[in-house]
């Protein structure tokens, strides 16, 4: 069965630094998202992902994040400088055509120290 | 903001039992429904979607939704202590804009 797929699975990194995590989608959709969670709190809306554009971004999607697409499998989410604020699980997800099932790939647990 | 509300819980029940899970949105325009099935430090996993009003059955998942109260809600029949999870409501809007605002999420227990 088809999954999205997201490397790593876990990413220590020094605050300042910069950080990529990867994600796989499923062959043919065509939405992508990222979200992330905070342990212990809800699942949070990043950033969505359609056409080879950003169709809509939240407010924790600042300057020091971005996205891209760069080749017809990879979409990955890029943290500039990273905060120990941004520690969390990252989760990239997909759908097919507008309004299906959105699935989630496994989660990258970021622990910035 | 838009918000969708769920009981943090935990809810107990004993194995066998029907697990009643609630969820409220604010969004009257709210067009799709799914609930997501989340054990700890996993990633959410789709359990069911719905997008009229009415009931949708799925095995031993049941989910309901009522546009008119802003309310869907899960149930699940034969609950199993393998079903203790947190369970996560997701909702997407009316816009063009895809993404899904997610419950805080009900933590369900199923004792043996």
């Amino acid at each position: 069965e088809p999954e999205v797929t997201q490397t790593p699975s876990h990413q220590v990194t020094q605050m300042g630094q910069e950080v990529i995590l990867r994600c796989v989608p499923i062959s043919n959709h065509l939405y992508f998202y990222w979200y992330r969670q905070i342990l212990g709190q809800k699942v949070e809306f990043l950033v969505s992902f359609y056409n080879n554009e950003i169709s809509e971004k939240s407010e924790i999607f600042d300057d020091q994040f971005s996205v891209e697409r760069p080749d017809g499998s990879n979409f990955t989410l890029k943290i500039r400088s990273t905060k120990l604020e941004d520690s969390a699980m990252y989760f990239c997800a997909s759908h097919g055509t507008a309004n299906t099932e959105a699935f989630f790939g496994q989660g990258t647990r970021l622990t910035v120290v | 903001q838009k918000e969708v509300e769920q009981n943090s819980g935990p809810l107990s029940v004993p194995e066998g039992a029907i697990a009643s899970l609630n969820c409220t949105y604010s969004d009257r325009g709210s067009q799709s429904f799914f609930w997501y099935r989340q054990y700890s430090g996993k990633s959410p996993e789709l359990i069911m979607s719905i997008y009229s009003n009415g009931d949708k059955e799925d095995g031993r998942f049941t989910a309901q939704l009522n546009k008119a109260s802003q309310y869907v809600s899960l149930l699940i029949r034969d609950s199993q202590p393998s079903d203790s999870a947190t369970y996560l409501c997701a909702v997407r809007g009316n816009t063009g804009f895809q993404k899904l605002v997610f419950g805080t999420g009900t933590r369900l227990l199923v004792s043996p």
